[in-house]
């Protein structure tokens, strides 16, 4: 079935460090990518998505591209603030086509502590 | 603008009771998805409802737990004779639309966490 893999956390760097968490995804169909993130108290908010192959998605910051050949959704900072702090998860649209209704697959969740 | 409202924040239940968590969805929208996050786990997709409607409720499990979306009131998660490992928490999201492709962008609610003794 459909699955997500996140690297495992929890991630601590100093601030201004480079952030890499990394994301594979189950190859079946054409998902579209997602990268959420949960602040301290907070619900989940959508923060940057792809929808096809070789798509990059960027907000405030982060970046991720779609890698089809190694089936991976990577989200890459290049220098990370205190204000990052949260919890990030990378998710897969259910099925192929995108026509996913919110019907998404999580990874497990990444907790990232950015120090001063 | 209030965003999805969870409530309650955090519930304690003994086993065999029930449990029952509200989620009122973002204004406009008209569809409810119920997450689950065990412990060390990722969301998990528990079912989908638009009004008065079960659109898909694949992932909710067989016994013990149904979800309802009246006309009128909040989304209702209910969990009967709970036990140990119903502890979680649980996410309510919503959408204004529904069968579209590649959105993927729900608003999700602060989460309910359920503590079993």
């Amino acid at each position: 079935g459909d699955s997500v893999t996140q690297m495992e956390g929890p991630v601590t760097l100093s601030e201004e460090a480079f952030l890499t968490i990394n994301c594979t995804y189950t190859a079946t169909g054409y998902p579209s990518l997602f990268w959420y993130v949960q602040y301290p108290g907070e619900g989940l908010q959508l923060l940057l998505k792809a929808t096809k192959a070789d798509d990059k998605g960027s907000n405030k910051g982060f970046e991720a591209t779609y890698r089809k050949e190694t089936t991976s959704f990577h989200l890459e900072k290049g220098s990370v603030q205190v204000s990052d702090s949260a919890v990030y998860f990378c998710a897969r649209s259910f099925n192929a086509g995108g026509t996913s209704y919110g019907k998404l697959t999580f990874g497990q969740g990444t907790i990232l502590t950015v120090h001063p | 603008n209030a965003g999805v409202m969870q409530n309650p924040r955090h519930l304690v239940r003994r086993r065999g009771q029930e449990a029952r968590l509200r989620c009122s969805p973002m204004k406009g929208h008209s569809h409810v998805y119920w997450y689950r996050q065990l412990p060390e786990e990722g969301l998990k997709f528990m079912v989908y409802l638009q009004k008065e409607n079960i659109i898909d409720e694949s992932g909710m499990p067989k016994e013990r737990f149904s979800a309802e979306f009246p006309k009128e009131g909040p989304s209702i998660l209910r969990i009967q004779q709970v036990v140990r490992g119903d502890s979680a928490a649980y996410f309510c999201a919503s959408s204004s639309t529904g069968r579209e492709t590649n959105t993927g962008e729900l608003f999700f609610g602060e989460g309910s966490r359920l503590t079993v003794l």
